[in-house]
């Protein structure tokens, strides 16, 4: 079965530079969510899209924004790279909201 | 503030054994409950999940617990196998529109040794 595909698979950036995370939804879901994953941490909730439209919005640097593309596939654009931001970034997707969410592999995002 | 709290973390069985994860929560308009399981470096996999019409659910050896009035959920695996040895988060979430991200619990790391 087709799963979540995101990319790059890991991104090296220096800081101050910007990075862009693509992810393509499980054909037919209309929702995709982000999340960041520090290092022994839980998942946070970035922010979602449904439809389209920004849907539920997280603890999102105003240095980061998103957008979903009329193909549902979504884009996370990151500027401004601190070294905090070195994380794992998922990208999930679900059929409508309020129904399971399955993730992607992830980009490990390193900031030197 | 943790909105879902999970416990133990860590836990460490032998092969056959029965880990039990716990999880509580405070807010009553959480009424979706998933598990997921992450290996290293991979990102989580759904495994089970249970709505609070029903106290219990079970897919193959994962069996969910679910009490209502005490706000709490459990997770235990049957029959543990070495394989199984990962991180488990439990996760919540309204379900209203517009508000269904997942909180997540801050993960249980699981070790089966033969």
């Amino acid at each position: 079965a087709a799963g979540v595909i995101q990319s790059p698979r890991h991104l090296i950036k220096e800081k101050r530079e910007t990075a862009t995370l693509k992810c393509y939804p499980i054909p037919r879901h209309d929702t995709v969510y982000w999340y960041q994953q520090g290092p022994g941490q839980d998942p946070q909730f970035l922010i979602s899209f449904y439809e389209k439209m920004q849907s539920d919005k997280g603890s999102i640097p105003d240095r980061f924004s998103a957008q979903q593309f009329s193909d549902y596939h979504s884009e996370l654009n990151m500027s401004s790279l601190e070294l905090g931001d070195s994380a794992l970034y998922f990208c999930a997707s679900s059929f409508g909201s309020y129904n399971e969410q399955f993730f992607g592999p992830g980009t490990r995002l390193t900031v030197l | 503030q943790q909105q879902v709290k999970q416990s133990p973390q860590s836990l460490i069985v032998q092969k056959g054994g029965i880990p039990i994860i716990n999880c509580a929560y405070e807010n009553t308009a959480f009424d979706y409950f998933p598990w997921y399981q992450q290996f290293p470096g991979k990102g989580p996999a759904l495994l089970i999940a249970i709505r609070p019409d029903v106290s219990e659910k079970k897919e193959g050896r994962f069996t969910i617990s679910f009490n209502k009035s005490a706000k709490q959920f459990s997770l235990h695996i049957m029959d543990s196998q070495p394989g199984d040895s990962a991180t488990y988060f439990c996760a919540a979430t309204s379900g209203s529109y517009n508000t269904d991200k997942l909180i997540f619990g801050t993960g249980t790391r699981l070790q089966v040794f033969p």
